[in-house]
């Protein structure tokens, strides 16, 4: 089945401890993305991929960090989260020439 | 930057009635705009799209119209029913080859039975 898979669904953590959100698609899609949602603001993208080794920032990049070593792989990493970065996060892929997205189901994080 | 606006914020009907969600951007090099559907607990998943050189687009109960010169575009689901209550996302792209995807701000839609 065709998907964006991501992990851990859920996570509490503690101020400043380092964490990563991992993220895989199998669909060979050359771009991926990491949108955080919160109530009110709608989607916001904090980093993009357009390929392998190829990342950038997107509107609210400050505090994550990210890697794209594998086509496949676009892991998230918060290398000392602040409570302001409680969130829910999503992972997205899509082909260059497609536009359309396929999101994951989302991680939820609270930091505490 | 690009902006995306999104009205109305909420949104109920009566099942069997229409539903009409509407979205402004602001960057005229926009040429792709998507819609999302997200259900409770999932995913956005994209129900629809149209491309900046077609006005209007259809898939079954779902339309979307695209107004380039006023920098607008809109969702229009006929015939609704209680499985199309969800949270509806527009969004807006300069271009397919990029990766710059701006979202709005979302619309709760509730179908009444």
């Amino acid at each position: 089945e065709a998907q964006v898979t991501q992990n851990p669904r859920y996570l509490i953590t503690v101020t400043g401890k380092k964490l990563t959100v991992t993220c895989s698609q199998n669909m060979n899609h050359e771009y991926m993305s990491w949108y955080r949602q919160d109530p009110g603001l709608g989607l916001r993208q904090i980093y993009y991929s357009m390929n392998v080794e190829v990342t950038d920032k997107g509107d609210v990049p400050e505090g994550y960090k990210v890697s794209r070593k594998e086509k496949r792989n676009f892991p998230l990493i918060l290398e000392s989260p602040s409570p302001n970065q409680t969130s829910l996060y999503f992972c997205a892929s899509s082909y260059r020439e497609d536009g359309g997205y396929t999101f994951g189901s989302g991680t939820r994080l609270t930091v505490v | 930057g690009e902006n995306v606006e999104q009205h109305p914020s909420t949104l109920s009907v009566q099942e069997g009635d229409s539903a009409v969600i509407k979205c402004t951007y602001s960057d005229s090099a926009s040429n792709y705009f998507p819609w999302y559907k997200q259900e409770l607990g999932k995913g956005p998943q994209l129900i629809i799209d149209i491309r900046s050189n077609v006005g209007e687009k259809k898939d079954q109960r779902i339309a979307v119209t695209l107004n380039k010169t006023a920098k607008h575009f809109s969702l229009h689901i006929t015939e609704t029913q209680p499985e199309d209550s969800a949270v509806y996302f527009c969004a807006a792209s300069p271009s397919i080859g990029t990766d710059k995807l701006i979202f709005g701000t979302g619309t709760r839609l509730q179908v009444f039975p």
